[in-house]
């Protein structure tokens, strides 16, 4: 079995300071990991994923997010927060004991950027 | 444009009445599914399919089901609606499992009275 639980329901941050949006996760094989973007009344956009080799991911808009195996952890971040930023995020995972067919998603974490 | 669509946007119908979401997608992928999203609860994976003719269900599969006949469709169906699937619903698409990200549609909001 696969969860991911994102602890923080709404997150906070001034415009320019770094954001991180937290994430954990448990599986039972190896994992694929996700995060998506969802902005007011829109569908979900994918951000970055990682699947195997460093533990940094690069993604879109500037975001990454850091992978640790020990801490079964894929938290997001931004180095410099933008008001454009704010939006619903979404953690998510894949693992390969159920032949990674089904995906858990997170409840989802509201970030907001205060100008 | 590569593109997942959803029809309807928006529906408000009645317990009991029969209905169909269409989810269409135009990048040959191989993977489909269907998600439900509630307020405090995220999204929660309704059914999938790897394939024409190949679905199976996800984490909240009861009250709905699908079909997949054509590559390019994956319609959810609800036969009795009630109440409790009042959500908004998603369709997804993705070349294949595994590390493929997927592709959403624009939601399909449902009220059930």
């Amino acid at each position: 079995a696969q969860s991911v639980a994102q602890p923080e329901d709404q997150v906070n941050v001034a415009e320019g300071n770094p954001l991180t949006v937290k994430c954990t996760y448990s599986v039972s094989g190896n994992p694929y990991l996700f995060w998506y973007v969802q902005y007011p009344n829109r569908g979900l956009q994918f951000l970055l994923k990682y699947i195997t080799g460093d533990n940094l991911v690069k993604g879109s808009y500037g975001f990454e997010a850091e992978f640790n195996k020990s801490q079964t952890s894929f938290h997001l971040k931004k180095p410099s927060a933008l008001v454009s930023d704010s939006a619903l995020y979404f953690c998510a995972v894949r693992d390969d004991s159920g032949g990674y067919q089904k995906v858990t998603f997170g409840t989802g974490t509201k970030l907001q950027v205060i100008p | 444009e590569a593109q997942v669509t959803q029809n309807p946007r928006y529906l408000i119908t009645v317990t009991g009445k029969k209905l169909t979401v269409t989810c269409s997608q135009n990048m040959n992928h191989e993977y489909m599914s269907w998600y439900r999203q509630d307020p405090g609860l995220g999204l929660r994976q309704i059914y999938y399919s790897m394939n024409v003719e190949v679905t199976d269900k996800g984490d909240v599969p009861e009250g709905y089901k699908v079909s997949r006949k054509e590559k390019r469709n994956f319609p959810l169906i609800l036969e009795s609606p009630s109440p409790n699937q009042t959500s908004l619903y998603f369709c997804a698409s993705s070349f294949g499992t595994g590390l493929y990200e997927q592709y959403f549609g624009p939601g399909t909001r449902l009220t059930v009275t």
